[in-house]
Order: structure tokens, then sequence, then C-alpha cells
């Protein structure tokens, strides 16, 4: 057990619906970020938070949306679904965001869309 | 733009012997380095770093080495085990004020008994 939650771990939908991936971040993380992998890609970044604030975006498309609760879990919110939208969605938190250091993300078993 | 590359989406050795995985990156901006395993239905886990002014770190069986000049680093697993068998992600960490990560494709590594 990493010590980040996500739920659900697999939900399947019909196009056009829209979801909630939830995660809770490890204890003390005050980062979040939001990784996709489809089928044989790597994990493309999606965005992060810091302490409730975004903080990066990367290639999200703008049917999504995430954001940071004062109690630091996040929501993804996945809208309008397209078949392509079927992935591997991960979260990982880390203590800081700040340039020093490695910054270690520590990632979630993750949830799995599939979009019928 | 694909700034992290694994073009090797597999490899498959023998148990006992060295498995090399490589990474190729295209930003000289990038500070760390860092490798991550990933086994079926679990999400990827820290295997190993290097900083961007190191050229090698080592941990255990597991090496890695940086070469600047030629944007490439390396994992190296001495010996192999069965268990090693994985997907293995390479990512970059650049020096801005976010520490996102940005991974290559991922090669998976079959390390037969």
């Amino acid at each position: 057990d990493s010590g980040v939650t996500q739920t659900p771990k697999h939900l399947i939908t019909a196009t056009g619906q829209r979801v909630t991936l939830r995660c809770s971040p490890r204890s003390g993380d005050l980062s979040v970020y939001w990784y996709q992998q489809s089928l044989d890609q790597g994990l493309q970044f999606l965005i992060q938070y810091y302490n409730g604030e975004e903080r990066a975006k990367g290639n999200i498309l703008e049917r999504f949306s995430a954001q940071q609760f004062p109690d630091l879990h996040s929501e993804l919110n996945l809208s309008s679904l397209e078949l392509g939208d079927s992935a591997l969605y991960f979260c990982a938190s880390s203590v800081e965001y700040e340039g020093s250091g490695a910054n270690v993300l520590t990632f979630g078993a993750g949830s799995r869309l599939t979009v019928l | 733009d694909q700034q992290v590359k694994q073009n090797s989406p597999s490899l498959s050795v023998q148990e006992g012997r060295i498995s090399i995985l490589n990474c190729d990156y295209t930003n000289s901006m990038f500070d760390y380095f860092l490798w991550y395993k990933k086994y079926p239905a679990e999400g990827p886990t820290f295997l190993i770093s290097i900083s961007s002014i190191k050229d090698k770190n080592e941990d255990g069986r597991f090496t890695v080495f940086l070469n600047k000049s030629a944007k490439h680093l390396s994992l190296h697993i001495v010996p192999s085990q069965p268990g090693d068998s994985a997907v293995y992600f390479c990512a970059a960490k650049g020096s801005s004020n976010t520490g996102k990560l940005i991974f290559g494709q991922g090669t998976t590594l079959q390390v037969k008994p």
C-alpha cells in the first residue's frame, strides 16, 4: 500500500457521460498530480495541485477538470466522454513542488476507465 | 513533442545476467532523472534517481548512469532476478517551480529463470 488511495478502481460508462475520479494523497503530502496512461503509452501529465491551488497544467483536455479540496483530496472530472478517453488514470502525491530535490512522486494503484 | 524517450518497448534477459534499460531526453534543463517500476494492476513505484550533476548513482543491484553530453541515461540491474520482470519508466524533472515528472513510454523487462 503506497498510501495514495484512488477510487473507483474500475469504471465502465458510455460515451457522452461524465465521471469523477477521486484521490486521497499520502499523509503529509501537499502536492497532487494526475496522469493518464492510454494503451501502449507512457504516463501523460495532466495537472498538478499544491495545497489547493493549481500549479501546473499538461495536455489536459477542456472536457476534463480537477480540483484539490481543503482536506487535500483531489477529484478529476471527465465529461462528454469519448471512446479515446478509455485509459488508466493515476494520481500521485509528493511533499513539495519546489525545484529542489528529485521530488519523488508516490502513485496510487490507478482508476481504469472504460468508455463504451 | 516527446521530451523523454525509451526506444526499446521490451527487453528479455536470463536470470543472473545484466539488464540494461535505456532512456534519451531532449531538454537540457532537466535537473533530476528518476526510474520507476510498475507491476500489473499496481501504480508505478520509485526505484532510483540521479541528479544532473552526477554521472552515476548506485543502490544495491540497481545503478543509473547519466551521460549529459549525449542526453542519455541507463539503468543497470545486476544480477537480474525473475521478480524484476515489470515495466520500467524513465522520468525527468525540470528545474522550474513545479515538481511534475515527464515520463517515457516504458520498457517491459522479462527476466527468464
